[in-house]
């Protein structure tokens, strides 16, 4: 079986530019968090959607932003990047009871 | 490879030791948590989980004890390898949470030969 997959898996943007990052979960997947994760602050959580709805989120600013389809795929934008936006962004998916698998992140740079 | 953390504290053990990690977490109204290890340039990998109504668990070479008591988590790693260099988070959550894991700041594993 896949697993959780990223694209694109490096991205270089500029401040002020807005980004799009996708996450395909594992197939039979529902739920689909995100987080971020920069070596001053660790991993924090971001968002989660469930069958294309936000069932949770976490304490960024509204820059950030998610959907999920209805396929589960899902994005994540991040708009006006600043320089603290630079990070590993993952993306998780879970079966329901199970446990969460993480993809291998997007490394987003931005200058 | 991906830094994760350039400021993480590290345990350095000799292959075939034991390894014991610690974290300390934050609600003591968390209710399941997980510890992950982290490779370079990869996500987070699921190793083991231990619910709040249990103690101890152990799985294939790792065993994970829990003290609500002090908020505090412990990972031991039995004959430790060199595949087990990398990094290990342990991540609490609360039923009534979501899928919302909070993670610890992680510990830095390095294995000698």
């Amino acid at each position: 079986k896949a697993g959780v997959t990223q694209t694109p898996r490096y991205l270089i943007k500029t401040r002020g530019q807005q980004v799009t990052l996708s996450c395909s979960p594992i197939s039979g997947h529902r739920s689909v968090s995100w987080y971020q994760q920069t070596p001053g602050q660790g991993l924090q959580f971001l968002f989660e959607y469930f069958s294309e709805t936000q069932r949770n989120k976490g304490n960024f600013p509204g820059r950030f932003s998610g959907r999920q389809f209805s396929n589960s795929r899902s994005e994540m934008n991040v708009s006006t990047l600043e320089l603290g936006d630079s990070a590993l962004y993952l993306c998780a998916s879970k079966l329901r009871g199970g446990e969460q698998f993480f993809g291998p992140g997007t490394r987003l740079t931005v200058l | 490879g991906e830094s994760v953390g350039l400021h993480l504290p590290t345990l350095s053990v000799q292959e075939g030791d034991n390894s014991i990690i610690n974290c300390a977490y934050s609600n003591s109204a968390s209710d399941y948590f997980i510890w992950y290890k982290q490779e370079s340039g990869k996500g987070p990998q699921f190793i083991i989980d231990i619910r709040s109504n249990m103690d101890k668990r152990q799985g294939q070479r790792v065993t994970v004890l829990l003290n609500k008591t002090v908020k505090h988590l412990s990972l031991q790693i039995a004959a430790t390898q060199p595949g087990d260099s990398a990094v290990y988070f342990c991540a609490e959550t609360l039923k009534a949470a979501g899928n919302k894991l909070t993670f610890g700041g992680g510990t830095r594993v390095l294995v000698k030969p």
